[in-house]
Order: structure tokens, then sequence, then C-alpha cells
């Protein structure tokens, strides 16, 4: 069975803190994708990878970072977490170059910002 | 990136047949429609795909006008566990997946 898994589903972290959601893909897919939902705001796409070492700017990238050391994990990092950061967030991958072809998701982190 | 336009709720009998249309007038010819839909505590989930002519599988039915301005997802009989939102979408550029709000369907036993 296909899966993208996230760490945590539910993390609880202190202004300032640095943060790190890991997100894991067992499809040897190129492209790889973190999003943040809000209620009202739907699906907001942060940053996406389309290889090892490669990252592009999504809608919403400012007060995050990504690290993709392995095609298999791509990394969302908040350098500073603040309380507007509170969120759910969404990891995604998908065949690079094949629209033809269906993204898969993670169960999604919520992350609380204290 | 093409942008896709759907209704904000939509409400449905259980065992009813359900229609959720979809706005894409800015599509391009190599555009493909994709449907998923994200169920309460959940992550999106794929529904259907597809480019010109009319696709169907176990979920669902995609109808896709002949003019690729707009498409209909048919779930031809609701049940409580179809209750969802649901997003219309265009994978655009290096395949991003860019999705809008959604239509929320309410399914009513």
């Amino acid at each position: 069975d296909v899966k993208v898994t996230q760490s945590s589903r539910y993390l609880v972290k202190r202004t300032g803190e640095k943060v790190f959601l890991e997100c894991v893909q067992d499809m040897d897919h190129e492209n790889m994708f973190w999003y943040r939902q809000d209620p009202g705001l739907g699906l907001r796409l942060i940053y996406f990878s389309y290889d090892v070492k490669m990252k592009e700017k999504g809608d919403i990238p400012e007060g995050y970072s990504v690290s993709r050391e392995k095609k298999e994990r791509f990394s969302l990092i908040l350098e500073s977490a603040s309380t507007n950061q509170t969120s759910m967030y969404l990891c995604a991958s998908s065949p690079l170059h094949d629209p033809n072809t269906e993204a898969f998701f993670g169960q999604g982190t919520r992350l609380t910002v204290v | 990136d093409a942008k896709t336009t759907q209704p904000n709720s939509m409400e449905s009998n259980e065992e009813e047949p359900v229609h959720l249309p979809c706005n894409h007038s800015t599509i391009s010819g190599t555009d493909y429609i994709h449907w998923y839909r994200q169920l309460p505590s959940q992550g999106p989930e794929y529904v259907i795909h597809g480019l010109t002519s009319n696709v169907n599988n176990r979920m669902a039915s995609l109808a896709i006008a002949e003019d690729r301005k707009s498409s209909t997802l048919i779930l031809h009989r609701a049940t409580l566990r179809d209750a969802a939102v649901y997003y219309c979408i265009l994978p655009s550029g290096t395949y991003k997946y860019i999705f809008g709000t959604g239509t929320r369907l309410k399914v009513l036993a």
C-alpha cells in the first residue's frame, strides 16, 4: 500500500522554537510538497521539491524553509515558530512531469504554537 | 496557472446522486482535471482525473464539457461517508497542485 507518512499527528511548540516537520514517501516519487490548511483558506502551497536538493517556493514561503537531502524525505522547517504558524500541515508526493497520475497525501500534522 | 471555481457548499440526500460542478474557463489544452476529496481530520485523497473524455472509476464519474471549460464530479449514490470537501484542481507548471477552498458536501440521512 503506497504511503506518505508524516512524523507526528499533533505537535505543540513554543514561540521562537525551531520546528521540524518530517515527511517520508515510499513510492519513489520525484515531487514532494508542503501545504498548510487553515479554516476558510483551503490548502496553500508553502514549498515544493522536484528532486533531491531542489526546491521552489510556493504561494506562502515566508517564515519557512525546506530540506530534501534524500529522495524519499522532505522536511519543513520553521526557523522561529510564531503563533500565526499554528495550522494543519500536509505533505504530498507525486511523480515528476506526469499530470496523468495522482498525488498522495499524508494524514497531516496539526501544529499549535503557544 | 489556470484557476478553478466551485460552489462553497452543497447538500444531498443519502442514496441520491450528487453532481459537483467545477468551472475552469482558462484551462489549457494539456491540463488534466483532477478531483480530490478530504474527509474530516484526514489528508486529501485522490478521486478521479481526466483530460477530454468522461471517466469512470469505482468511486465516481467525471463528466468533462466538450469545450473543457467545466467539469462535473458525479457520485452515483451518496452515502454518509461521502461527506467531505471536494477539490477540483488543474496540476500546473512542474505539476504542483494548487487547491482552492473546494465544495463542502453535506449528506443528509
